[in-house]
């Protein structure tokens, strides 16, 4: 079985473009996060979706929007990219939008954006 | 606010016993998770405490006092494969399938 499925990998920027990430969760996984992971830090909430409906917003400026398709892959857009964006960007995925339990997060690999 | 503090850096040598400790200040949460990352890669999940004690999951335990604000995670028999960073994790009451994680301790374990 595939797991979370990111693309692309490694991408680069300069100041000021937009960004498109991808995201495939698990089969069967309806609930989408995304995190934003500086280097050296832990990874940051900034989106979950569930059943295409964001149900929780990190503390991320308005440059930033997600979505969820009917199957269940998501996207990350970036607008006016800033140096500061550079980072690592995770996707995960869950089987339910929340629980009382570990409510275990599948991660993706991530996408590496490089602003210059 | 919400914090999760833990040491940045653990060194170890093959076949010994690490502890990496985490303390937290938040209000109301489900249990701690610890995730594993190797290289910035995808960061999987380890172990989770939602009671008061300890779980042990093969060479990995995990502790949680919710009295004390603090948790550890206990790799036993160290193998170089462990040399990853590791990350504490909350999730919140009101806060959906957010986790909230530490800034993460990389480990480095030694010949």
């Amino acid at each position: 079985d595939a797991g979370v499925t990111q693309s692309p990998t490694h991408l680069i920027k300069t100041r000021g473009q937009h960004v498109t990430l991808r995201c495939s969760p698990i089969s069967g996984h309806k609930s989408v996060s995304w995190y934003q992971q500086v280097l050296g830090q832990g990874p940051q909430f900034i989106f979950q979706y569930y059943e295409k409906e964001e149900r929780g917003r990190g503390n991320f400026p308005d440059r930033f929007s997600a979505r969820q398709f009917p199957n269940y892959s998501s996207e990350l857009n970036v607008n006016a990219l800033l140096l500061g964006d550079s980072a690592l960007y995770l996707c995960a995925s869950s089987l339910v939008e929340r629980d009382s339990g570990a409510n275990v997060l599948t991660f993706g690999a991530g996408s590496r954006l490089t602003v210059l | 606010g919400q914090s999760l503090e833990q040491p940045s850096e653990v060194t170890a040598v093959e076949g010994a016993i690490v502890q990496i400790n985490c303390t937290y200040q938040t209000s109301g949460f489900y249990g701690l998770s610890w995730y594993q990352q190797h290289d910035g890669g995808a960061p999987t999940f380890l172990s989770y405490n939602a009671l008061d004690g300890l779980e042990e999951t093969g060479r990995f335990s995990s502790f949680l006092s919710r009295s004390d604000s603090y948790g550890y995670l206990l790799l036993q028999e160290l193998q170089m494969k462990d040399s990853a960073s590791y990350f504490c994790a909350v999730r919140s009451y009101n806060q959906g399938g957010k986790l909230i994680f530490g800034q993460g301790t990389e480990l480095s374990v030694k010949p």
